[in-house]
């Protein structure tokens, strides 16, 4: 069956390093993958797409890698601060006309002052 | 902005009660979903819609129904809740004719059940 793994270990960093998160999945061929930010009591909100013919997609000081060889997904934060801590959460679409993507169960993220 | 607004941010209610969560979404989107959202388990879809009075089955629809009479209102029903369905309730919104459907969420309802 399909599957998708998040660490389900919170990430702990200092302010000012790069945060990577890790989206690993099996049994998926996706079109495309999302990541989306949840903040404590809130609902997600959508941060970044890549398409499986892209390998890398940047929007400001975040960072999206995908290999579809791997099967995985890295979502780097580059210097980062307090405020990024969150939950960030990937999802995968099939794409053609599938208009559901399927969620992992996310990482927590905690940035140190 | 896209808006996706749903009724309460907590409700309490007793075992057996029905129960209405209200979700609307101003963008004029198509598809609309609820999830729930529990502690190690993630978002899991109940039920979704992508047109006026369509409704398709999610992962976990037992218990649970929905109805959508107007494009931008989705309501999720409780038949009769029970204290298994205390949780985090989020609906969501997405365009049917993007191609790679990034959804839009409200804030979410926390219920809980007694």
């Amino acid at each position: 069956s399909q599957k998708i793994e998040q660490n389900s270990e919170a990430l702990n960093i200092q302010e000012g390093k790069t945060a990577t998160l890790t989206c690993n999945y099996t049994n998926y061929s996706p079109a495309y993958l999302q990541w989306y930010r949840q903040d404590p009591g809130r609902g997600p909100v959508f941060l970044l797409l890549i398409r499986e013919n892209e390998k890398e997609k940047r929007k400001e000081r975040l960072k999206v890698t995908f290999d579809t060889t791997l099967k995985q997904s890295l979502f780097h934060i580059t210097a980062s601060q307090p405020a990024d801590s969150a939950t960030y959460l990937c999802a995968l679409g099939r794409g053609g006309g599938s208009y559901i993507p399927t969620f992992g169960r996310g990482t927590s993220l905690i940035v140190h002052p | 902005d896209v808006k996706v607004t749903q009724s309460s941010r907590y409700l309490v209610k007793r075992t057996g009660e029905k129960v209405f969560l209200e979700c609307v979404q101003d963008m004029d989107h198509e598809n609309m979903f609820w999830y729930r959202q529990d502690p190690g388990l993630g978002l899991r879809l109940i039920y979704f819609s992508y047109d006026v009075k369509m409704k398709e089955k999610g992962d976990i629809p037992e218990g649970y129904s929905v109805s959508r009479e107007k494009k931008e209102r989705f309501s999720l029903i409780l038949e009769s809740a029970s204290t298994n369905q205390t949780s985090m309730y989020l609906c969501a919104s997405s365009d049917g004719q993007g191609a790679y459907n990034e959804q839009f969420f409200g804030p979410g309802t926390r219920l809980t059940v007694l």
